[in-house]
């Protein structure tokens, strides 16, 4: 059971350039969310999807997109990357029950620089 | 919108005394609570939770105590180790969402 997988766990990005954040999961989890952390800031939501088909955006998602074509991806877009985006990415998943989420599964994370 | 505080960014023990992390939420209606661990250059871990109908929730050697009159909630750690320290999360969920809103994490440091 590999629970959440991110890759790449590094990446180094050059203003401008795009790029896919990878993330799957094996534990058939509704809930799907993207955080990015900096230090001081603590975790901060990007974007989330409580399922196939369904996304929503969180408290930062300028400059990122998401999809959710099957329950187990949950991709991470950036359009073009500036250097403000320099952060550590964590996916996270949980199961949906009675409209609370049961905590959350992350992942090791993804470590993106932007020169 | 919820907000998650905390009250000190760090923490410093000594090996085998009893660590409490504190942590500070805004909305009465939340009904979810969550700590988490993280070591360095890892995701966060889950350690324990316990929802707003309850008052205390114990784990292995750890202690979730949550006070919903003053909105507030502790993680207690009893025999602190050095594999403890970490930056340690509380983490908030209720209304009528599926978010957990995270405080900024107070970093634990066990001296031998």
């Amino acid at each position: 059971n590999a629970g959440v997988t991110q890759t790449p766990k590094f990446q180094v990005l050059k203003t401008g350039q795009s790029m896919t954040l990878q993330c799957a999961q094996d534990m058939n989890h509704e809930y799907m969310s993207w955080y990015r952390q900096d230090p001081g800031m603590g975790l901060r939501l990007i974007h989330y999807s409580v399922g196939a088909g369904i996304t929503d955006q969180g408290e930062v998602p300028n400059g990122y997109n998401v999809s959710r074509s099957t329950t187990e991806d949950f991709p991470l877009r950036l359009l073009s990357a500036a250097p403000s985006q320099t952060s550590v990415y964590f996916c996270a998943s949980s199961r949906i029950w009675a409209r609370s989420s049961y905590g959350y599964t992350f992942g090791s994370g993804t470590r993106l620089t932007v020169v | 919108g919820e907000s998650v505080g905390l009250h000190l960014p760090t923490l410093s023990v000594q090996e085998g005394d009893n660590s409490i992390i504190n942590c500070a939420y805004s909305n009465s209606a939340s009904d979810y609570f969550i700590w988490y661990k993280q070591e360095s250059g890892k995701g966060p871990q889950f350690i324990i939770d316990i929802r707003s109908n309850m008052d205390k929730r114990q784990g292995q050697r750890v202690t979730v105590l949550l006070n919903k009159t003053v909105k507030h909630l502790s993680l207690q750690i009893a025999a602190t180790q050095p594999g403890d320290s970490a930056v340690y999360f509380c983490a908030v969920s209720g209304g009528s969402n599926y978010k957990l809103t995270f405080g900024k994490g107070t970093l634990l440091t066990v001296n031998p």
